[in-house]
């Protein structure tokens, strides 16, 4: 039972352009949203999170957008560069739930020249 | 301050045996979790520990298990090994904000 899907395993945008990444849940218990960004033989990285009292945070080219009458949120990145060439992935977790995030099983974004 | 530091790196085992992979938080984190990584699984919560005390546990069976110490470093176990549990074991410390800083993880290779 898979409670954070990301259905696109993969996305390929131009540099300069916007990328845009999405994430769709199914538990409404949900309350609190990040997205994480890995690189190859690292660990992932925090990116950015929003809690479901807002429906929009933004840090620099990072926008989450959240949506919660359709279990659906978005990352958006603009300008998109070489370097945002990773995987990220999606996650989600409950008041409560601590440190338990439920993650989504990830979408390779390559940015190219 | 120094990140969360995981070792080993990387590690081989058979198929039946035990292993044990440790973890160091960062320095004032008292929370402490585990997630599994497999290709096309994305990252499968384990279980967390916050102050020595498992706080949350995840879908996994008995197999594996973990334990955290006073200084806040936490190991985990996984005895009789299978080939499936062949991962990427990550382990993220936090502050208890929501916010999970994770180390480059433990790759397990199961024979």
């Amino acid at each position: 039972d898979q409670q954070v899907k990301q259905n696109s395993p993969s996305l390929s945008v131009q540099e300069g352009r916007i990328s845009i990444l999405n994430c769709d849940y199914t538990n409404s218990m949900f309350d609190y949203f990040l997205w994480y960004k890995k690189y190859p033989a690292e660990g992932p990285t925090f990116l950015i999170s929003i809690s479901s009292i807002k429906d929009k945070n933004e840090d620099g080219r990072f926008t989450v957008f959240l949506n919660k009458s359709a279990k659906h949120l978005s990352l958006h990145i603009v300008p998109s560069q070489p370097g945002d060439s990773a995987v990220y992935f999606c996650a989600a977790s409950t008041s409560g739930g601590y440190n338990k995030l439920i993650f989504g099983a990830g979408t390779r974004l390559a940015v190219h020249p | 301050k120094a990140g969360v530091t995981q070792t080993p790196r990387y590690l081989i085992k058979t198929r039946g045996q035990q292993v044990t992979l440790s973890c160091s938080p960062i320095s004032g984190h008292r929370s402490v979790s585990w997630y599994q990584q497999t290709p096309g699984q994305g990252l499968q919560f384990l279980f967390e520990y916050f102050s020595e005390t498992q706080r949350n546990k995840g879908n996994f069976p008995g197999r594996f298990s973990g334990r955290q110490f006073s200084n806040s470093r936490s190991e985990m176990n996984v005895s009789t090994l299978e080939l499936g549990d062949s991962a990427l074991y990550l382990c993220a410390s936090s502050e208890n904000t929501g916010e999970l800083f994770f180390g480059e993880g433990s790759r397990l290779t199961v024979l």
